[in-house]
């Protein structure tokens, strides 16, 4: 089975401060995804990669950098967070992509920015 | 552009009680349509899938039907159970470009014993 998995589910943090998450993936995938789920919003995408070293913004990048110098590890940093980042933040990772792929998810980090 | 339209929730329902959740779409060419299932606290994981025009998905007693002429994919399950209370998300992957999934809003169940 695939497994990806997020370093925290809860995180606390102050406004300001540098914040990491961490995702990591066993199943050798090529691309990886940050979300970000609130209410009402569904799922929106932050940033993805297609390979090492390769990363594209997604729908709502500002605030957000990430970092993907393994295949396996995706991280998402939050440089100076703000309280309007608190929110549940997924990684998922899919193969390189034939027409229909599906994308596996990580339990999900929930992050409270005070 | 492409888009995801799902109906608000939450849907309240008694045990055994038949279930629609419904779900439409906008995109260009035959994108492949997904439902994904959040349990409290868990992440989202695959339900169902189809990659072309009146193929059915189906998983664990659920059913949903790519209709290219209507443009939607409506999840179905003739009897649901408490254990299916979740948000319940569709999503597209595109013909072209790099497939990034488009997501619904989501769907609350609530299933009553």
């Amino acid at each position: 089975d695939v497994k990806v998995t997020q370093s925290s589910r809860y995180l606390v943090k102050r406004t300001g401060e540098k914040v990491f998450l961490e995702c990591v993936q066993d199943m050798d995938h090529e691309n990886m995804f940050w979300y970000r789920q609130d209410p009402g919003l569904g799922l929106r995408l932050i940033y993805f990669s297609y390979d090492v070293k390769m990363k594209e913004k997604g729908d709502i990048p500002e605030g957000y950098s990430v970092s993907r110098e393994k295949k396996e590890r995706f991280s998402l940093i939050l440089e100076s967070a703000s309280t309007n980042q608190t929110s549940m933040y997924l990684c998922a990772s899919s193969p390189r992509p034939g027409r229909s792929y599906e994308q596996y998810f990580g339990p999900g980090t929930r992050l409270t920015v005070t | 552009g492409n888009s995801v339209t799902q109906m608000e929730g939450p849907v309240t329902l008694s045990e055994e009680a038949f279930l629609t959740i419904n779900c439409t779409y906008t995109a260009t060419g035959y994108p492949s349509l997904f439902w994904y299932v959040q349990y409290p606290g868990e992440g989202l994981q695959l339900l169902l899938k189809a990659t072309k025009a009146d193929d059915k998905g189906s998983n664990k007693g659920f059913e949903a039907t790519y209709r290219k002429e209507t443009t939607s994919f409506h999840l179905e399950k003739g009897s649901v159970q408490v254990s299916d209370s979740a948000v319940y998300f569709c999503a597209l992957s595109p013909t072209t470009g790099f497939q990034k999934l488009v997501f619904g809003t989501g769907t609350r169940l609530l299933v009553s014993p």
